[in-house]
């Protein structure tokens, strides 16, 4: 079965430092991962994609993440925050074979920028 | 080109009443999914339709829960004889095609089940 892992549930970072949420996930073959952010009240829109190819992905909002076979991780990073990426940011996996069709979520990580 | 709508955005029950949550997926989209994010958790699959079909039901619970997505129409997730553990929001997801290929989902911004 499909899982994910996101092993930080509350970060807190200074606005115009680096980020980086961690990510690790258990599929049975090459899997697709996503990366959504969360703001209160609000649904989920997508940061950034990974079907296959180019393992570092370059998102919307200055975001990026790499996809790490040996690790089964998919790391999202940004070099420097803003206040306004304050918000939970949820990992997914998904992919064509076992669960297919649908995708996993991780617990997100809720980030909290300090001014 | 408008996103996946859901409504109603908030929905409050008494216990025992019957919740119909709507979704409308994105123009051009056949694929629908219902997630459920109870508080303090990530997002949990309930199930996938496409037009007339459901698909994979495996994230259901066993009672009071249903998904239809008609031919016309928008997709309803109803609950029927809600409890206060139904408390949650509920999430409608659409894609172009399935998620087995490689393609992205589009939230709607979700319903927010009170049960009372």
């Amino acid at each position: 079965a499909q899982s994910v892992t996101q092993p930080d549930i509350h970060i807190t970072v200074s606005e115009g430092a680096s980020l980086e949420l961690r990510c690790n996930y258990s599929y049975g073959a090459t899997p697709y991962l996503f990366w959504y952010v969360q703001s209160p009240g609000q649904g989920l829109q997508l940061l950034l994609k990974y079907f296959s190819g180019d393992t570092l992905v370059q998102g919307i909002k200055g975001f990026e993440a790499e996809f790490k076979r040996s690790q089964s991780s998919f790391n999202l990073r940004k070099p420097s925050v803003h206040w306004s990426d304050a918000a939970e940011y949820f990992c997914a996996v998904g992919g064509p074979t076992g669960g297919g069709n649908k995708l996993t979520f991780g617990t997100g990580t809720q980030l909290k920028v300090e001014l | 080109n408008a996103g996946v709508m859901q409504n109603p955005r908030h929905l409050v029950r008494r216990r025992g009443q019957e919740a119909r949550l709507r979704c409308s997926p994105m123009k051009g989209h056949s694929h629908v999914y219902w997630y459920r994010q109870l508080p303090e958790e990530g997002l949990k699959f309930m199930v996938y339709l496409q037009k007339e079909n459901i698909i994979d039901e495996s994230g259901m619970p066993k009672e009071r829960f249903s998904a239809e997505f008609p031919k016309e129409g928008p997709s309803i997730l109803r609950i029927q004889q809600v409890v206060r553990g139904d408390s949650a929001a509920y999430f409608c997801a659409s894609s172009r095609v399935g998620l087995g290929g490689n393609t992205e989902a589009f939230f709607g911004q979700g319903t927010r089940l009170t049960v009372v």
